[in-house]
């Protein structure tokens, strides 16, 4: 099973733009590739998702590289409320995995 | 809006007793979920269900049982609770839209074993 590699944390200013990174070099080609987050004391919540072109929407943007082994979620201007884990998974057949995400730490 | 209800946020137990973790949906997805969450471990998935009175296992489904009866339920069940369950517990819920599915999740209930 195709499994990702994120950081353990990361920090950005607020109203800056932040990248966040995802490794997945075992991706196949029919992988999508998902990004959700959890805000402190919530469950995980849905923010994106592609499988080869760059996709946008209200939330955030994806960038997917061109041999798909990597992507990065994109936060246009960072704002105190994304503040959160941040996963990106491979949800394929039974492959659920979504480890440890990366610890957005938004600094005011 | 998608929501899903899980039927306590926190819960406290004593060891060997038989727990019951709730979760309801209202969009009659056709998938349901329950992980458990533990500090530097991530979310871990422990069973899963593609249709009604239908079980997969996942991967930490030791100690572990489901129950799904109606579409719209999907109930955890520890047989002896234990101090090594102490978790945050999460249910989702997904249509069943394979790769491209989408899972929305409830609150999580904190359960603490004594």
């Amino acid at each position: 099973d195709a499994k990702t590699t994120q950081p353990n944390s990361m920090e950005s200013n607020e109203e800056e733009p932040v990248h966040l990174p995802c490794n997945h070099s075992t991706i196949s080609g029919t992988d999508y590739i998902h990004w959700y987050r959890q805000l402190p004391s919530q469950g995980p919540e849905y923010v994106i998702h592609g499988l080869t072109s760059n996709v946008n929407n209200r939330m955030a943007s994806l960038a997917i590289a061109e041999d798909r082994k990597s992507s990065t979620l994109i936060l246009h201007r960072a704002t105190l409320r994304d503040a959160a884990v941040y996963y990106c998974i491979l949800p394929g057949a039974n492959n659920l995995f979504f480890g440890t995400g990366t610890r957005l730490t938004v600094i005011p | 809006d998608v929501k899903v209800t899980q039927s306590s946020r926190y819960l406290v137990k004593r060891t060997g007793e038989k727990v019951f973790l709730e979760c309801v949906q209202d969009m009659d997805h056709e998938n349901m979920f329950w992980y458990r969450q533990d500090p530097g471990l991530g979310l871990r998935l422990i069973y899963f269900s593609y249709d009604v009175k239908m079980k997969e296992k996942g991967d930490i489904p030791e100690g572990y049982s489901v129950s799904r009866e109606k579409k719209e339920r999907f109930s955890l069940i520890l047989e002896s609770a234990s101090t090594n369950q102490t978790s945050m517990y999460l249910c989702a819920s997904s249509l069943g839209q394979g790769e491209r599915d989408i899972q929305y999740f409830g609150a999580g209930t904190r359960l603490s074993v004594l």
